[in-house]
């Protein structure tokens, strides 16, 4: 079975720049998660949804970042305009269902370099 | 914060079993114990999970403590390919933000010919 698939895998661009990640969640999920990862900070939960509704929304760092899910199959992480802090490996993870012992899993993220 | 501590690195000779401590001394009765690991330059990947009984997979055993205040992540056989950071949380069972997997430093594991 297919995974997560997260595109691009490796992104750089200049700062000002916009920035859009996706990720296309594991089938029949209905739970995703966007997480950001920098050697600082470790592993972040960005935002989730639940049935392409966003549900916590309070990792997101600013209002320069934005998230949607437009369908059951689809999400995309918008960094606009884009910062060199905003350097970092971004991940999505798609799950049945919130609650209960169920497990997320995770794409292999997004690399992105902000110069 | 994440809720748990868990040593910085260990590591494990190839074939043998590599057992992963994790102290969660404030756990409570609703939250599950779960493991992840992250392979370089990979995403996390779930590993197990329980809730206070022993749990076993085809790729890993959990043992709880009766208290529930800690627990150990059992590799039976280390492989190279076990090399990774090992990362024990706990997380609430359903209701409210219970999507956060709050990941702290975890075990880095290094598996030695």
């Amino acid at each position: 079975d297919a995974g997560v698939i997260q595109s691009p895998r490796h992104e750089v661009t200049e700062m000002g720049q916009e920035v859009t990640l996706r990720c296309k969640p594991i089938s029949g999920h209905n739970s995703l998660f966007w997480y950001r990862q920098t050697m600082m900070r470790g592993l972040e939960l960005l935002i989730y949804f639940n049935n392409n509704v966003p549900i916590d929304d309070s990792g997101m760092p600013e209002d320069r970042f934005s998230a949607k899910m437009p369908n059951a199959s689809f999400s995309t992480l918008k960094i606009q305009p884009s910062e060199p802090r905003d350097s970092a490996v971004y991940f999505c993870a798609s799950s049945l269902k919130t609650g209960g012992g169920l497990a997320q899993h995770f794409g292999d993220g997004t690399r992105l370099s902000i110069l | 914060d994440a809720k748990t501590t868990q040593p910085t690195s260990m590591d494990c000779a190839e074939g043998r079993a590599a057992n992963l401590p994790c102290n969660h001394s404030t756990i409570s009765g609703n939250e599950y114990v779960y493991w992840y690991r992250q392979i370089h330059s990979q995403g996390p990947q779930y590993i197990i999970h329980g809730l206070k009984n022993n749990e076993t997979n085809e790729m890993a055993s959990l043992i709880i403590t009766e208290d529930r205040k800690s627990s150990t992540l059992i590799l039976p056989h280390a492989t190279l390919r076990d090399t990774a950071v090992y990362y024990c949380i706990v997380r609430v069972a359903n209701g409210g933000s219970q999507g956060n997997l709050i990941f702290g430093k975890g075990t880095k594991l290094s598996v030695k010919p």
